[in-house]
């Protein structure tokens, strides 16, 4: 069974730094992409950064470019979004999610950031 | 405003059929076939529906079908149950400098 579990958030203060971990199990987590996905209380949701198997190809939407920085680590089945520079707007769910066949078939259950003063 | 555009709310009474529609451009919808649908409950992680504009993952109802006429994708549910009131995104790849992006999302009201 594929598993997904997401940790690190919590309370920062706007301009703060804050790492987030995905631990993955029950699938070759080496043999695919993985994506973070976050949604905004009551909103929808956005796809915020991906990398490939290799960890050698990241993207990222635009408005996290230069602040956010995803990561795995294949030897440990982690995945990693570091976010400094955080605003207030980032306040959200954040989502580990599994990319297959150009979609996102499994999902972890996510994890609070709150930015506020 | 988010990229691809979907009504807010739709509703349907049990067993009927209900369409919901996520609009787009020729550089997402319209260019690609990777159009995918999520079912959200209320403090639920999505739900993957359908992929690749029509595929549906294995363990999904059949009642759940997909499709794509030029910058437009739909996705139906027929045979409406209570179970399937949730909101629902769409979302596709995009040529855009952010590769991925979702629709506002649709609440789904069985009345």
């Amino acid at each position: 069974e594929v598993q997904l579990v997401e940790s690190g958030g919590g309370l920062v203060q706007p301009g703060g730094s804050l790492r987030l971990s995905c631990a993955a199990s029950g699938f070759t987590f080496s043999s695919y992409w993985m994506s973070w996905v976050r949604q905004a209380p009551g909103k929808g949701l956005e796809w915020v950064a991906n990398i490939k198997e290799d960890g050698n190809e990241k993207y990222y939407v635009d408005s996290v470019k230069g602040r956010f920085t995803i990561s795995r680590d294949n030897a440990k089945n982690s995945l990693f979004l570091q976010m400094n520079s955080l605003r207030v707007e980032d306040t959200a769910v954040y989502y580990c999610a599994r990319d297959y066949d150009s979609s996102w078939n499994d999902w972890g259950q996510g994890t609070l950031v709150t930015v506020s003063s | 405003q988010s990229a691809l555009t979907q009504p807010a709310s739709v509703s349907g009474s049990p067993g009927q059929s209900i369409t919901i529609s996520c609009t787009g451009t020729s550089s997402d919808v319209g260019g690609y076939n990777y159009v995918s649908w999520y079912q959200q409950h209320p403090g639920k992680a999505p739900k993957l529906m359908i992929y690749e504009v029509s595929n549906r993952p294995s363990g999904v109802s059949n009642r759940f079908s997909g499709s794509k006429s030029d910058n437009t994708a739909s996705l139906t549910i027929s045979g409406l149950q209570a179970e399937d009131e949730a909101d629902y995104y769409c979302s596709s790849y995009t040529s855009s400098s952010t590769p991925w992006v979702f629709g506002g999302g649709t609440k789904l009201t069985v009345l």
